[in-house]
């Protein structure tokens, strides 16, 4: 089955520390991949949609320039975290769901989610 | 706006069943995913409804009336290992969580 590796699993940094996580999908290209955080006890919140080869799509009250989407190839996409903050510290999760075909990705198709950054910024 | 609403906790029994509803009111539909959540680990997939019905899966089953803006996921003979959060997702141009269900299940 496809499937969607993230890393780092597990950073711990100091505070105005950038950190990238990558995201690839291993046997499937995804043109579009999905960026979400995740604070205890609540649900996913969609951060932002990376597309391969233009620039990402960020949520409202999301800062692009906090939060660097780089989706460099069909299988890779990267969240950079500039100066990260203790507020920023959360568990981050990449999704992608396999493209159609024609470089357009399927909204019927399940995505396929990476294990999940967990970052701490003391 | 979006919103997606489940409730936030429910207890059950090992054995019961138990009915996990979803409400929605988003600007497009192009279907509805329900995914589990072990704490700490990335959501599981469990069920798409893109039609009105019931979708069975084993223990699982899934029901969507789009007219009504509403799913439920129903989990039959509930184990010890279900103990998770199940969050309801709807697709449109993206996918957006709804709030997440904590279910508790209880020998």
């Amino acid at each position: 089955g496809a499937v969607v590796s993230q890393h780092p699993s597990w950073v711990i940094c100091k505070s105005g520390t950038s950190v990238k996580i990558e995201c690839r999908s291993l046997d499937f290209q995804a043109t579009t991949m999905f960026w979400y955080r995740q604070f205890p006890k609540q649900s996913l919140m969609l951060m932002a949609t990376s597309n391969e080869g233009s620039k990402a799509t960020y949520e409202q009250g999301v800062e692009k320039d906090k939060f660097l989407i780089n989706h460099a190839s069909l299988t890779l996409s990267t969240l950079t975290v500039t100066s990260a903050h203790p507020e920023d510290s959360s568990f981050y999760i990449c999704s992608a769901r396999r493209d159609r075909g024609t470089g357009v990705w399927d909204s019927n198709q399940p995505q396929h989610f990476g294990d999940g950054t967990r970052l701490s910024i003391l | 706006g979006q919103n997606i609403d489940q409730p936030t906790e429910m207890t059950a029994t090992e054995g019961a069943i138990v009915q996990i509803n979803c409400t929605y009111q988003t600007s497009g539909f192009n279907g509805l995913f329900w995914y589990q959540q072990h704490a700490g680990e990335a959501p599981t997939f469990l069920s798409y409804n893109v039609l009105d019905g019931l979708e069975e899966k084993g223990r699982f089953s899934s029901f969507l009336s789009r007219s009504k803006g509403y799913s439920y996921l129903l989990l039959k003979e509930l184990q010890m290992k279900d103990s998770a959060s199940y969050l309801c997702a709807v697709t449109t141009d993206k996918l957006i969580f709804g709030t997440g269900t904590r279910l508790q299940v209880f020998p």
